[in-house]
């Protein structure tokens, strides 16, 4: 069972304009939400993370938007640039369940420039 | 300061044989997690450590995969009469507390042969 569902598979954007990664959860006692950043042969980096009790964090040119209802969230990179190339991964976990991660099946972004 | 650091970067060994993989977390980070990344499971928790509480063994694909930490710090991934199937990169992530940032190391790249 494929708890968290991520889409597009693949993202091309020119350099200046706006990736958007979007993911959908199944389990309700998700109650972390962290996107991931990896770059070919290197572990996977945190970038940015909400909690359901905010529907929207920025932090940069990253913001995540997070729809509790419709158990949807996504990645927004504004601005985008050439060193933003890399595969993006969404997460859910539940503390209830020690944070383990459930990851999503990561969106490869080229950003052209 | 320093991050995660795991031991070897890459291993490659024939089938059937044992090996094992090290994770030094970050220090004074409680809580330790073992994932695997391979191209057709994505990623994918193995199991979790915190404090000196029984470890959360629930990811765990069979039982040739064990794991320990000793003295609440360095984490060792056995993997005994390894298959094809194992080869994977074998990522390691710590936490100051669970529901905190986790943050992963550079993984071991596990190629069996």
């Amino acid at each position: 069972q494929q708890q968290v569902k991520q889409s597009p598979q693949s993202l091309i954007v020119q350099k200046g304009g706006i990736s958007i990664i979007n993911c959908a959860y199944e389990n309700t006692a998700f109650d972390y939400f962290p996107w991931y950043q990896q770059f070919p042969g290197k572990g996977p980096a945190l970038l940015i993370a909400i909690r359901p009790d905010v529907s929207e964090k920025k932090e940069g040119r990253f913001t995540i938007s997070f729809n509790k209802s419709a158990k949807q969230f996504s990645l927004h990179i504004m601005d985008s640039q050439p060193g933003d190339s890399a595969t993006y991964f969404c997460a859910a976990s539940s503390k209830a369940a020690g944070n383990k991660l459930t990851f999503g099946g990561g969106t490869r972004v080229l950003v052209k420039p | 300061g320093a991050g995660v650091s795991q031991s070897p970067s890459n291993k490659v060994t024939e089938k059937g044989k044992d090996v094992e993989l090290r994770c030094d977390p970050i220090s004074g980070h409680t809580a330790l997690y073992w994932y695997r990344q391979s191209l057709g499971q994505g990623l994918e928790f193995l199991i979790y450590f915190q404090g000196n509480s029984a470890p959360d063994k629930s990811g765990l694909p069979s039982d040739r995969f064990s794991a320990e930490r000793t003295g609440g710090s360095v984490s060792t991934l056995t993997i005994q009469r390894t298959q094809q199937e194992d080869s994977a990169v074998y990522l390691c992530a710590s936490s100051l507390s669970p529901g905190r940032e986790q943050y992963f190391g550079p993984g071991t790249r596990l190629t069996v042969t």
